[in-house]
């Protein structure tokens, strides 16, 4: 079956434009996560679904960024008005289920996101 | 500050050569540790998962460690391979994931 899937695989905006990058999970996974990593780091969570709603939005870095998941499948990261400094490469990850143990996660190829 | 916190920052081994990377966290209490390989431009894939009972656990020719009382990881790499040359990521999973910036590893033939 296919992995997690990202699209696009690149994008380019300009400062103040708006975005969507979309996340295709592994069909039957009920957990999704969003991470964003900046060059040279490791991922930074930005939030984490189970099912349709948003389990945990701790990570997302002020309120340009908004993320959905309406039908508990594929997801939308959204962010308003780019700034130069969102410019990283998103992540999205699934997992079959959520149970605080040892369920592995999937990461997708990323979206690189670059602000001009 | 980051919990987690990887050394070295990168190293060069030839192949065929073991070496050991290191994971110090701080982010107490987790359920697990893992650490991940990301090759350049893809996602990172999982190697290996322990829970904080756990002490090793290997995948092939890679197997981790864990010291729960020092809050180390270790990953050891035996037998380096060409395809071995990634950036290794330890992460913590106290439910939400805290990633380390990773150890970029470069195998030469």
């Amino acid at each position: 079956g296919a992995g997690v899937s990202q699209t696009p695989s690149n994008k380019v905006t300009e400062k103040g434009k708006y975005v969507e990058l979309r996340c295709d999970p592994i069909s039957g996974h009920t957990a999704l996560y969003w991470y964003r990593q900046s060059l040279g780091q490791g991922p930074e969570f930005l939030i984490y679904f189970q099912g349709t709603g948003a389990a945990d939005d701790s990570g997302l870095p002020n309120d340009r960024f908004f993320a959905v998941r309406p039908e508990g499948s594929v997801s939308t990261l959204k962010i308003q008005r780019t700034e130069r400094g969102d410019s990283a490469v998103y992540l999205c990850a699934s997992s079959l289920k959520r149970d605080g143990g040892t369920d592995t996660q999937y990461f997708g190829p990323g979206t690189r996101l670059t602000v001009l | 500050k980051n919990q987690v916190e990887q050394s070295p920052q990168s190293l060069i081994i030839l192949e065929g050569k073991n070496c050991t990377l290191q994971c110090n966290y701080t982010v107490s209490p987790f359920s697990n540790l893992r650490w991940y390989k990301q090759d350049t431009g893809r996602g990172p894939v999982s190697l290996t998962i322990m829970t904080f009972s756990e002490n090793t656990k290997s995948n092939g020719r890679y197997t981790a460690t864990l010291d729960a009382d020092t809050k180390q990881s270790s990953l050891h790499i035996t037998a380096s391979q060409l395809s071995d040359s990634a950036s290794y990521i330890c992460v913590v999973d106290d439910y939400k994931l805290s990633f380390g910036a990773g150890t970029t590893v470069t195998v030469r033939a």
